[in-house]
């Protein structure tokens, strides 16, 4: 099982300010990589595919890069609806695993 | 478009069986493949497994030896049995559809399940 390690746990951040997430995996998974968002009380919603592919309206300040086994997700300027929890997934090994996530958190 | 709803007990005894169903809606069930997750505050998120329309399946080994996930073209929805749960089996459980490649999008609401006597 490929294990997802999410880095920091929480990120304090100011809004207009750039937030810049970490995810790696245990071994590689070349792009097959997403990210998710989820707000209290809400499912995970999609924001990248591909490690740097946006879904449908995810907004152009959500950007991902990386492959093989590091991978960033990058808020360009935080919006009041951007603090959430933010997860990694992986779909190139089964089965498919998720990060732990990172919170964050308004500064 | 597409919305998923899960439901079922929100409450089960140790040892019975957690049972739910996930309706589509927005879009026929035809096509892809229809996966459950799950979320505890211990485990984080987990993928439990997915189902194809024809039937075909998939399932994480953790969960191997207790799932079935099954369709049922004519009503648009999907279901998830769980035999022999046991407290750590106490979540949130999401349904989602599942892309050629394996991402999720869009998930159903969640629905809690509690394991309880």
């Amino acid at each position: 099982e490929i294990v997802m390690t999410q880095s920091p746990a929480t990120l304090s951040v100011s809004p207009g300010e750039r937030a810049t997430l970490s995810c790696w995996a245990s071994q590689s998974v070349t792009s097959n990589l997403a990210w998710y968002q989820q707000k209290p009380g809400q499912a995970p919603r999609l924001l990248i595919y591909g490690a740097s592919t946006r879904a449908t309206a995810v907004p152009v300040r959500f950007s991902g890069s990386g492959s093989g086994t590091e991978f960033t997700l990058t808020i360009s300027s935080l919006q009041s609806e951007d603090f959430a929890v933010y997860y990694c997934q992986q779909y190139s090994n089964w089965p498919l695993t998720f990060g732990g996530g990172t919170k964050v958190e308004i500064k | 478009q597409l919305q998923l709803q899960a439901s079922g007990p929100g409450l089960v005894k140790p040892s019975e069986t957690l049972s739910l169903t996930c309706g589509v809606s927005g879009d026929s069930i035809n096509s892809l493949y229809w996966s459950w997750i799950r979320q505890s505050p211990g485990k984080g998120l987990e993928w439990i497994g997915y189902i194809f329309f024809s039937g075909h399946t998939n399932y994480n080994p953790s969960f191997k030896s207790r799932v079935t996930i099954s369709v049922d073209r004519a009503k648009n929805e999907f279901s998830l049995r769980l035999t022999s749960v046991t407290a750590e089996d106490t979540a949130v459980y999401y349904c989602a559809r599942t892309g050629m490649r394996n991402w999720f999008d869009p998930w159903g609401q969640g629905t809690l399940v509690t394991v309880s006597s």
